[in-house]
Order: structure tokens, then sequence, then C-alpha cells
């Protein structure tokens, strides 16, 4: 099934604790991004990823770092997490990054820092 | 810079009325405009896309959206709205940034639609 995966779904941590969310997805497409979903605010984009080792920073990358050294693989890391990234992050996947590419999202990790 | 608005924060219609939710862009170029819905505890999913060409688009479950240049907007219709259409819609806007290949994306902030029987 194409799909894209995250993890963990759920995560509780406290402040300063580094953590990594891995997203993962297995349609062989070129973009990756990662967002944030906050309430009134939509979703925000943190970073993305024209292809392997590539990548460009969103609207929101403060306090947030990628890597994209396989084609499959996005992982988000926050190196010393704060309560303002208590949020709900989405990773999604389009087969390229030109402008008329629909996304596919994953189903999303809940982040709480306290 | 492109921003996207969806000026309603929730839609409220009867099983079986016509539904729409409302999507205004600005983008400095062409737009390439998407919905997305949302269902609880899920990832967002693709609902259709405006691109060039026909100004009115189709997509899945039923849902077409208009884009009209002059107004700068993409809302979202349906003619018959059911109570499994209830969920966050989100419009998004992209647009290449200056000095990249790669395109940047714009969502708006939701829309929740509940329909009730």
């Amino acid at each position: 099934e194409a799909q894209v995966t995250q993890n963990p779904r759920y995560l509780i941590t406290v402040t300063g604790k580094k953590l990594t969310v891995t997203c993962s997805q297995n349609m062989n497409h070129e973009y990756m991004s990662w967002y944030r979903q906050d309430p009134g605010l939509g979703l925000r984009q943190i970073y993305y990823s024209m292809n392997v080792e590539v990548t460009d920073k969103g609207d929101v990358p403060e306090g947030y770092k990628v890597s994209r050294k396989e084609k499959r693989n996005f992982p988000l890391i926050l190196e010393s997490p704060s309560p303002n990234q208590t949020s709900l992050y989405f990773c999604a996947s389009s087969l390229g990054g030109g402008a008329g590419y629909e996304q596919y999202f994953g189903p999303g990790t809940r982040l709480t820092v306290t | 810079a492109q921003s996207v608005a969806q000026p309603e924060d929730q839609v409220n219609v009867a099983e079986g009325n016509p539904l729409t939710v409302k999507c205004t862009y600005s983008v400095s170029g062409n737009p390439y405009l998407f919905w997305y819905v949302q269902y609880p505890n899920r990832g967002l999913q693709f609902l259709l896309k405006y691109i060039t060409g026909d100004n009115l688009v189709k997509g899945s479950y039923g849902f077409e959206a208009e884009f009209n240049k002059s107004q700068t907007s993409f809302h979202l219709k349906k003619p018959s709205a059911l109570v499994s259409d209830s969920a966050l819609y989100f419009c998004a806007v992209r647009d290449f940034g200056l000095g990249s290949s790669a395109s940047k994306i714009i969502f708006g902030s939701g829309t929740r639609l509940s329909i009730r029987p």
C-alpha cells in the first residue's frame, strides 16, 4: 500500500531532551516536507526537501533540523525542544517539487513538550 | 508574498443542501490551488486541484471547486451535502520561491464543515 508513515504517533517529552520523529514514504517521491498544525493557524511548513541531500527552510524552521540522506526518509529533529513546539506534526511527500503536484500526508505525530 | 485565506472558521449545512467552503488567495505568479480534507485523527487527504484550463475542477467524493481569477477565489462546492462530509477542510496554494526551483506551500487556517442530519 502506498503510504507515508510517521513514528511515533504520540510523544510526551521534557524541555531540552533531544528527539527525532521519523518519516518514510514508499512511493519513490522526490519531494518531502514537514508541517506543524496549530489551532487557528492551519498548517505551517517547517522544512522541505526537493530530493536527496537538498533541503530548504519553510516558514517556521526555528528550533528544527532535518536531513535527507535517503530518498524515502525525512526525519525531523528537535535538538532542544521547548513547550512552544507542542503541536501536531505532519510529514508529506509528492512526486515532484513542481507546483502542480499534490501531497500525500502521514497520519501525524502529536508532540507535547512539558 | 503568497497567502491563502479561509474567511469562515465553521460552516453548518443541513444534509442534502448544497455547500460552499470559501477560499481566497494571493500569489505573485500563476496560482496552483489545492483542497485537502482532514477527518478526525487522520492526516490530510487530497481532494482536488487547479493547475490550468477549465475553471471548474471536479474532485473526490463529489466535490468540485471553481477558480475565479478576477476575484482570486477558489471556493469548494458540493451540490448535496452528506453527514459523512463533516470534516476540516484546507485550501492551499503553491508558488515557486524566489531563487529556488522548489515550491513552497501555504495552507489556509482551515474551515470546519458540519453537516446536520
